[in-house]
């Protein structure tokens, strides 16, 4: 069975600072890992995905394969990045994202 | 090209009453899935339909149902709707080759 674990449902931080969210997963073959974005108001969308390799928004994740970990960061936090992350597991020829419970982060000024 | 769209953006409906959401994919997507979003679960899938056909199944009572046309557009139905099935219901659609692309959402509200 494949899950996904976002340990925290709130990360709080102020502008400027690093920001790490948290993405464990559980699958025994080779997933495809994404993370997806929800701004207030406005539709879930892709943020990034692992084969891509590429920063959106200052933001990256790194597959670690050995601690089965997808954490996104970002160097320093805009207050534009508050919004609900969903970290996301796609294997086995599946269409369908397994999605983990999601991470509110909220940027102080 | 156009997004996936679903109707109607709210709804309310008391207990016990049914309910029909609506869902187009994005033109050439023949994938189609529902999630319900709800601040304490996060997302948790429904069920997905390809070519017309069920395809893969959440863990949601038998309530929730759905199907797909030919054209793939998607309707959800909640029978006998409880307090409890106030939620965000997210459709989304794929091809298979990108990822999944959502609609805004249908809100459901339950009184």
């Amino acid at each position: 069975a494949q899950r996904v674990t976002q340990p925290e449902k709130l990360l709080s931080v102020f502008k400027g600072a690093p920001v790490e969210l948290k993405c464990n997963y559980s699958y025994s073959g080779s997933p495809e890992l994404f993370w997806y974005v929800q701004y207030s108001r406005q539709r879930l969308q892709l943020l990034l995905r692992h084969i891509s390799r590429e920063s959106i928004k200052g933001f990256t994740a790194d597959l670690n394969k050995g601690e089965t970990s997808f954490h996104l960061k970002k160097p320093f936090a805009q207050e534009e990045d508050s919004a609900m992350y969903y970290c996301a597991l796609l294997g086995g020829g599946s269409y369908i994202p397994t999605f983990g419970r999601g991470t509110s982060l909220i940027v102080h000024p | 090209k156009a997004g996936v769209t679903q109707t109607p953006r709210y709804l309310i409906k008391t207990r016990g009453q049914q309910v029909t959401l609506s869902c187009s994919p994005i033109s050439g997507h023949r994938s189609v899935s529902w999630y319900q979003q709800t601040p304490g679960q996060g997302l948790q899938f429904l069920f997905e339909y390809f070519s017309e056909t069920q395809r893969n199944k959440g863990n949601f009572p038998g309530r929730f149902s759905g199907r797909q046309f030919s054209n793939s557009r998607s309707e959800m139905n909640v029978s006998t709707l409880e307090l409890g099935d106030s939620a965000l219901y997210l459709c989304a659609s794929t091809d298979g080759y990108t990822e999944a692309f959502f609609g805004q959402g249908t809100r459901l509200t339950v009184v």
